[in-house]
């Protein structure tokens, strides 16, 4: 799997919104952006993933470059469950290389 | 949809004895699992791909003889740490997928394992 690389924390206001971003330079056509979120001591959590368009479901928006470079996580109005680490991870769709392979991912303070 | 459950949440385990841990997907088949672990503070490391109806292929470093993985049907594996350490208390974690290669993976909520 291509590396992932993601500043270590950011925080954000309670009700504002949270972009997490993400750069994936060496990613290759067949790999998917994935982000998944761990709140503490819990399994992580699927959140969206995509392969070149923006995708957006319920929880959030990803916001994936036209050269497939970087992506970025929107969380529209984030809460303080939203604390958590964000993880980016980019995948092999198909074969035995399908695997998640989880970076130090980004930790997320939502403040009050 | 794509719940993955697991089971126990929390066990804690005399040094030398074996625990096995349970991995269900609920609401869809999984012929593919995998099996986490996370020590404090750090990221998840993949311990090893479950294939139903086959050996597990381990990631380079895990031992497959101590970390005993079953994956008998389509909706349950299970992992089993044998004559167990106190350096092998960790959060392990399961995660599965179905459907379509391209699907998620869903994860369970972890089991705390306590080695004393």
């Amino acid at each position: 799997d291509a590396k992932t690389t993601q500043p270590p924390s950011m925080d954000c206001a309670e009700g504002r919104a949270a972009n997490l971003p993400c750069n994936h330079s060496t990613i290759s056509g067949n790999e998917y952006v994935y982000w998944y979120r761990q709140i503490h001591s819990q399994g992580p959590q699927y959140i969206i993933h995509g392969l070149k368009n923006n995708e957006t479901n319920e929880m959030a928006s990803l916001i994936i470059t036209e050269d497939r470079k970087s992506s970025t996580l929107i969380l529209p109005h984030a809460t303080l469950r939203d604390t958590a680490v964000y993880y980016c991870i980019v995948r092999v769709a198909t074969g035995a290389n399908s695997k998640l392979t989880f970076g130090k991912g980004i930790t997320l303070s939502v403040r009050p | 949809g794509a719940v993955v459950s697991q089971h126990p949440s929390r066990v804690i385990c005399k040094s030398g004895t074996s625990v096995k841990i349970e991995c269900r997907s609920l609401d869809f088949q999984a012929t593919t699992m995998f099996w986490y672990r996370q020590f404090p503070k750090q990221s998840l490391m993949l311990m090893a791909t479950s294939n139903e109806g086959s050996k597990a292929t381990y990631e380079q470093g895990v031992e497959k003889d101590k970390f005993l993985i079953n994956h008998a049907s389509l909706t349950l594996s299970t992992l089993t740490v044998t004559s167990a350490h106190p350096e092998d208390s960790s959060f392990y974690i399961c995660s599965a997928r179905g459907g379509q290669t391209s699907s998620p993976l869903h994860f369970g909520n972890g089991t705390r394992l306590t080695v004393t």
